[in-house]
C-alpha cells in the first residue's frame, strides 16, 4: 500500500523568500509517480508539479522545483520567491494501483500562508 | 479545450436522502475519477470510471454508486446520506486509466444535516 506524509500542518513565510514544503512516501513499486497539487479556498486541485520515480533529474516547473531524494523516499517542494497568491493548502500525492485503477493517495497537506 | 466541470457547486441535503453529483471531462478524456474530501483532510479516492464501466474501488460502502456516460461524462450517487458524507466531492478525468495525469474539477460540496 501506498502512503504519504506531510508533517507541516501550516507554514507561514514572509513574501518573496523561498519555502520548503515537505513530503514522505513509502512505497513497495518500484515504479511509481509523485505529484504535488495546490488547492486554494474555491476547492480546486491545481496541478503543480510531477516526478517519476526513474526521473533522472529533479522536475521544475517555473517558481516550482521537486527536491526528489529517492534513497529518504522524500519529495519536498520548493517555491521560490514566494507570492501572496501562493497562499493556500498543497498536497503531495503518489500514483498508486487498485484493481487496475491509476488513483492518487494524498497526504493531509501543508496550509501556506505568505505574509506581506 | 474545456477543463473539467461539476454541477452542482453546492448542496445541502438531509440524512437519509439520496443526492446525484455530475463531473463532464475535460475534452478527449475517457476516464474519470472521483475523491472524497473531509474538511482539513486530504482527498480519498472513491472509484473510476473507464469507458462507461468502474475500474477499481476505494474503501467507500456500496451506497455509492457511479455512471459514466458515452461522451464520458459521469454521476456520482449517494444513497442513504449520512452526517459523515458532508465533504468536498472532486472529480478528475484523465486521458487514459493507466499513467494519465488527472485534471480536477472545483468540485462539489455536499452538507448533509
Amino acid at each position: 500500500a501506498q502512503k504519504i506524509t506531510q508533517t507541516q500542518p501550516g507554514m507561514f513565510v514572509q513574501e518573496k523568500e523561498a519555502v520548503t514544503l515537505d513530503c514522505t512516501y513509502d512505497t513497495s513499486d518500484p515504479s511509481y509517480g509523485l505529484f504535488w497539487y495546490k488547492q486554494p479556498s474555491s476547492g480546486e486541485m491545481i496541478f503543480l508539479i510531477y516526478q517519476g520515480s526513474y526521473d533522472q533529474q529533479n522536475a521544475t516547473e517555473g517558481r516550482y522545483s521537486l527536491n526528489f531524494q529517492k534513497a529518504r523516499k522524500s519529495a519536498n517542494l520548493v517555491i521560490s520567491a514566494s507570492q501572496l497568491g501562493d497562499s493556500a493548502m498543497y498536497f503531495c500525492a503518489m500514483r498508486g494501483l487498485i484493481q487496475g485503477a491509476q488513483k492518487l493517495v494524498f497526504g493531509q497537506g501543508t496550509r501556506l500562508t505568505i505574509n506581506p | 479545450e474545456t477543463g473539467v466541470t461539476q454541477s452542482p457547486t453546492h448542496l445541502i441535503k438531509t440524512r437519509g436522502q439520496q443526492v446525484t453529483l455530475r463531473c463532464s471531462s475535460q475534452s478527449g478524456h475517457n476516464t474519470v475519477s472521483w475523491y472524497q474530501q473531509a474538511l482539513g483532510q486530504g482527498p480519498q479516492f472513491i472509484f473510476q470510471y473507464y469507458r462507461e464501466e468502474e475500474n477499481g474501488r476505494g474503501n467507500f460502502p456500496p451506497r455509492f454508486s457511479g455512471l459514466q456516460f458515452p461522451n464520458y461524462s459521469s454521476e456520482l450517487n449517494v444513497n442513504a446520506l449520512e452526517l459523515d458524507d458532508s465533504a468536498l466531492y472532486l472529480c478528475a478525468s484523465s486521458l487514459v486509466a493507466g499513467a494519465g495525469e488527472q485534471y480536477f474539477g472545483p468540485g462539489t460540496r455536499l452538507t448533509v444535516t
